[in-house]
């Protein structure tokens, strides 16, 4: 198993472009959130999916969109980057929430100028 | 509302000492906790987690916690520290309800062992 990828592991940005972190598991896990770490502030939840077609808002959902059309992807979307957007993302799964240990991707880092 | 405190930012030990590493937590009833360790350029690794059951919970690498719920604490200790276990460690808590409820992350502690 690759377990969680995600792709890029580096991006920059300039401001008002949009891109799309891609991430995928092959765990055939339900549940997958994504994450953002900044200096000092440890992860903070952005957005999550409890299964296919189910997502939610996490702490610091605002300039981040996602979708999960399939139990496999789980891509966010930023639509318009700003620089307070620049930070180290990852993406997460597990079976489901509760007692399941969440699994991580690598990250991908993103600066946008 | 659930939330982690980690209140120490950074922690030094000398190679061969004993470590702990602090974690308490607020949640509504029973807790779910997890310590993570995350290794420079690397993205976060499971250590070990605790459900029910025995207050001492065995993980990888050597690691051990132990959860404590009148101090609503759950701290990670090894024995005898490596100069490789240094790294950023992270608590999570999930509490122990039916229902959607994600996983909330401390900030993070730098533990350094110096040989």
């Amino acid at each position: 198993n690759a377990g969680v990828t995600q792709t890029p592991k580096f991006q920059v940005l300039k401001t008002g472009q949009s891109m799309t972190l891609q991430c995928a598991q092959d765990m055939n896990h339900e549940y997958m959130s994504w994450y953002r770490q900044d200096p000092g502030m440890g992860l903070r939840l952005i957005h999550y999916s409890v299964g296919a077609g189910i997502t939610d808002q996490g702490e610091v959902p605002n300039g981040y969109n996602v979708s999960r059309s399939t139990t496999e992807d789980f891509p966010l979307r930023l639509l318009s980057a700003a620089p307070s957007q620049t930070s180290v993302y990852f993406c997460a799964s597990s079976f489901r929430q509760g007692r399941d240990t969440q699994y991580f991707g690598p990250g991908t880092r993103l600066t946008v100028l | 509302a659930q939330s982690v405190a980690q209140p120490e930012d950074q922690v030094n030990v000398a190679e061969g000492n004993p470590l702990t590493v602090k974690c308490t937590y607020s949640v509504s009833g029973n807790p779910y906790l997890f310590w993570y360790v995350q290794y420079p350029n690397r993205g976060l690794q499971f250590l070990l987690k605790y459900i029910t059951g025995d207050n001492l919970v065995k993980g990888s690498y050597g690691f051990e916690a132990e959860f404590n719920k009148s101090q609503t604490s759950f701290h990670l200790k090894k024995p005898s520290a490596l100069v490789s276990d240094s790294a950023l460690y992270f608590c999570a808590v999930r509490a122990a309800v039916s229902g959607n409820t994600p996983l909330v992350f401390g900030k993070g502690t730098r533990l350094s062992v110096i040989a």
